[in-house]
Formats: structure tokens, sequence, C-alpha cells
């Protein structure tokens, strides 16, 4: 029940556009995004509920497609800052006790 | 100060070996959890407690103990450490308070456990 994550790594340069998915099997309630600089801990990024709006901070923005079960992460004109690994979690109910994380996919921006 | 400590921060222990990795938390939160990181297997839960008489399995308990000593504490043990159990410990918690689904989790720094 662990959600996929694609894709599992991308290197990019300064400046351009990444996209990172998140898909499930299963009927999401909520997606959460976290990202995890090389060394640290995660940090939270945003939260897509189901039938909410898309979301956004700064450059990065996420959707959440109800039907297709698979959320969406957006990364604009990248910047070095945004290099590290990006983590989907994911609950099927809205009561649900704990989130299922996805294996991570690592972004690499390079100057 | 930190928000959410784990102590230690590094530990090499040997097999057979009984482990503690300790976690508190200055946040008020009433919820943490304990995660464990492996390259390429993103965080998998180990243990959950959403107060200090609720502890709750996640997906791999085996192997592994806790204990909520109080709302602001949480350990994890390892009985008698195996070199699979080598990987990146991660505490976390989070408040219920701020509803349902809006439970950000706060993570602490980690634990790099090494089991030879």
């Amino acid at each position: 029940q662990q959600p996929v994550q694609s894709p599992q790594a991308v290197i990019l340069r300064e400046g351009e556009d990444a996209v990172i998915n998140c898909s499930s099997s299963k009927a999401l309630y909520s997606v959460h995004w976290y990202r995890q600089k090389h060394g640290e801990a995660p940090v939270f990024l945003m939260i897509l509920l189901k039938g909410g709006e898309q979301k956004g901070h700064e450059k990065i923005s996420a959707s959440f497609n109800e039907k297709k079960q698979q959320s969406s992460l957006y990364l604009t004109a990248s910047q070095l800052s945004y290099s590290g690994t990006y983590f989907c979690g994911t609950k099927r109910i809205q009561g649900a006790q704990k989130l299922v994380f996805g294996q991570g996919t690592r972004l690499t921006i390079n100057p | 100060d930190a928000d959410v400590t784990q102590t230690p921060r590094n530990r090499i222990t040997k097999t057979g070996k009984r482990i503690m990795l300790e976690c508190s938390q200055t946040k008020g939160h009433d919820r943490m959890y304990w995660y464990r990181q492996d390259p390429g297997l993103g965080l998998r839960l180990i243990y959950y407690s959403f107060d200090v008489k609720d502890i709750n399995k996640g997906e791999i308990s085996d192997g592994y103990s806790v204990s909520r000593q109080a709302q602001a504490k949480f350990s994890l043990s390892l009985e008698s450490a195996i070199p699979n159990q080598t990987a990146l410990y991660f505490c976390a918690t989070s408040d219920s308070i701020a509803g349902g689904p809006n439970n950000e989790q706060f993570f602490g720094p980690g634990t790099r456990l090494t089991v030879l």
C-alpha cells in the first residue's frame, strides 16, 4: 500500500522545471509532501486534501487528481536550494492515524 | 533550542546488544512516531503513540519495542540488535488539535545506527 513515486531521481540545471508524481492503487483522502535535504530531517511542505484546491508555496505547488489517485509536485524555475529528496505521504481515510510514505524522489539541481 | 531532539545522534553497536534511542520534544504535541529510513525504501513507520497510554505498531515493528515515559518522551529499543537494523532512525511529533488531516509532522534530526 506504499504509494509509488516517480521518477526515482532527477537531475536538473538551475532554472529548469520539475514534476514529481505520487501514485496510489487505492483511493486517497490526503497527500502530504515533505522535503529532506542531505543529512537533515524531513520538513513539511504542504498537504492536499480530497476535494481541495491546488496548493502552492513560493515556486513549489502541487495538485491532487482524485480520479487517478495521484498527486503531482511542481517545482518551477528550480533553485539550488530545492535539491534534496522529496517524499509523499498518504492517508486513505480522513481519520487515518498514520501516514504511509513513498520511497522518495531525489532531486539534484546543478548550477 | 531544537523542538524535537534525539539521542544519540550516532551509534555503533554489535549484534545481540540492547540499544535504546531516545526522543524528546518541547512542542507540547501529543502524537509521537518512530520511523526508519533506508535508501530506496523511504520512511517506514515502526511505532506510534497518540498519548502516554496509547502505543500502536506500525509497518515494521518486529524486533523493536517502545516506551512513552511522558508526553514529551518516546523511546525506541532494539532488544537484540541485528545488522539489518542498520539504518537512520527518525522521531516525529504532531499535534492532534490542529485538525484531523492537517497534523503536520515535525521530525527530529535522526539517529544513525550501525549494527556490526
